[in-house]
């Protein structure tokens, strides 16, 4: 999965801390994507964003979650005041242009872990 | 609400046979779909789409046959060969507002081939 990059790979924080996930798209991309997976299930949607513009957040949890992808630098998913729910994988992925055809490129994931 | 059903958790064939891989879906405004592939630890990464003008899209091994009535699709692999252990995922996006950015994707079939 090179190009779309997730920093760190596995971050683990104990109950209360806040944890803060950080996706660098593929070159070129300007449309980012994340998603959460629990043990033994697919993928669900949480946030679409563009450069400074969240366009789809209907998958994000109302409280303690956030994103945000400025005009430079990574985007970053922040969970605040973690609880044990929400340990799972979470995975960002992007396309370039419209993703209207153009499929979703995976990174690696980061493997959040709460103590 | 499971709008992706994988209903085949796993699913075990030999080397050189043809592995077949289902999805049905229950949202008729899904317009295309996507099969990724995942090894343990790492990202899915992109295998094959079809959007919903058409009935079958084919690339080397792996083609994807689209039934619009049944709302269902499979993934076909022939040759299969060792390699393609992993877990499949079928995705699905809709049409129309800000719906296609978000994949919905089914739990997953474990593919083991063997040698």
């Amino acid at each position: 999965n090179a190009g779309v990059m997730q920093n760190p790979r596995h971050l683990v924080r104990r109950r209360g801390q806040e944890a803060r996930l950080r996706c660098s798209p593929m070159k070129g991309h300007s449309h980012v994507y994340w998603y959460r997976q629990l043990p033994e299930e697919g993928l669900k949607f949480m946030v679409y964003l563009q450069k400074e513009n969240i366009i789809d957040e209907s998958g994000m949890p109302k409280e303690r979650f956030s994103a945000e992808f400025p005009k430079e630098g990574p985007s970053i998913l922040r969970i605040q005041q973690v609880v044990r729910g929400d340990s799972a994988a979470y995975f960002c992925a992007s396309s370039k242009d419209s993703p209207a055809i153009k499929p979703q490129h995976f990174g690696d994931g980061t493997r959040l872990s709460i103590l | 609400d499971q709008q992706v059903k994988q209903n085949s958790p796993s699913l075990s064939v030999q080397e050189g046979r043809i592995s077949i891989l289902n999805c049905d879906y229950t949202n008729s405004m899904f317009d295309y779909f996507l099969w990724y592939k995942k090894y343990p630890a790492e990202g899915p990464t992109f295998l094959i789409s079809i959007s919903s003008i058409k009935d079958k899209n084919e690339d080397g091994r792996f083609t994807v046959f689209l039934n619009k009535s049944a709302k269902h699709l499979s993934l076909h692999i022939v040759p299969s060969q060792p390699g393609d252990s992993a877990v499949y995922f079928c995705a699905a996006r809709g049409s129309g507002g800000t719906s296609y950015g978000k994949l919905t994707f089914g739990q997953g079939t474990i593919l083991t081939v063997h040698p």
